[in-house]
């Protein structure tokens, strides 16, 4: 069964410096997609990144970058540059091909101290 | 702001009732699903539609159904409330369906309490 794995409940980081946010992942699909997204206080859920399991390249969307290790089945999103901004819980979620859902890890809550 | 919206944002509610939560999808998505928050299951998969017709289900209880409309807006009915389905519910959106490439855009969520 797929599964996906956030063994940081929690985190702080100090203003401007990166953090590196864990995700490991458990899939016997060669093809599959990988997800992270933010949700604040307010509750919603905002996308930030995305990594397909064939991309030759990690992905990057401005201060988010994916470390995607294939082998190691992990996928640990870096935020550079923290703001205060980025306070908020953070989801890591994979999908498989002809799959409809995402599956979720338990969340990470990530602090960010001025 | 996802392009997806949903309505009520808040539904205070009591045991035994039943209720409507609405959502709409991102303009050209076809695709909707329903998830529900909770902090004890945590982010759970209820039901997915695709152009109208249910194309999957995860662990949604039999008190609660869904249904997308011609219009691509989807309703999920809960019915028979308990205490235990007070949690966030979203609904998301994608172009696809079954392609792991398809990204999902939530809508900001229903905050349902049942008292």
């Amino acid at each position: 069964a797929q599964k996906i794995t956030q063994t940081q409940p929690g985190m702080f980081v100090q203003e401007k410096e990166a953090v590196t946010l864990d995700c490991t992942y458990d899939t016997s699909d060669p093809s599959y997609g990988l997800f992270w997204y933010k949700q604040p206080s307010s509750g919603e859920m905002i996308f930030l990144i995305y990594q397909g399991s064939y991309d030759q390249q990690n992905a990057t969307e401005g201060r988010y970058s994916l470390n995607f290790q294939k082998a190691r089945k992990s996928a640990n999103l870096v935020i550079s540059a923290s703001q205060l901004g980025d306070s908020a819980m953070y989801f890591c979620a994979m999908r498989e091909p002809g799959g409809y859902k995402l599956i979720f890890g338990s969340g990470t809550r990530l602090l960010v101290r001025p | 702001d996802s392009g997806v919206t949903q309505t009520p944002k808040h539904l205070i509610t009591a045991t035994g009732q039943r209720v409507t939560l609405r959502c709409s999808p991102r303009s050209g998505d076809l695709s909707v699903y329903w998830y529900q928050q909770s902090l004890d299951q945590g982010l759970q998969f209820l039901i997915q539609y695709y152009n109208g017709e249910e194309r999957a289900k995860g662990n949604i209880l039999e008190r609660f159904s869904a249904q997308q409309f011609p219009d691509l807006h989807s309703e999920l009915n809960l019915s028979s409330l308990e205490l235990g389905d007070s949690a966030l519910y979203f609904c998301a959106s994608s172009v696809e369906v079954g392609a792991s490439t398809d990204t999902q855009y939530f809508g900001p969520g229903t905050r349902l309490t049942v008292l």
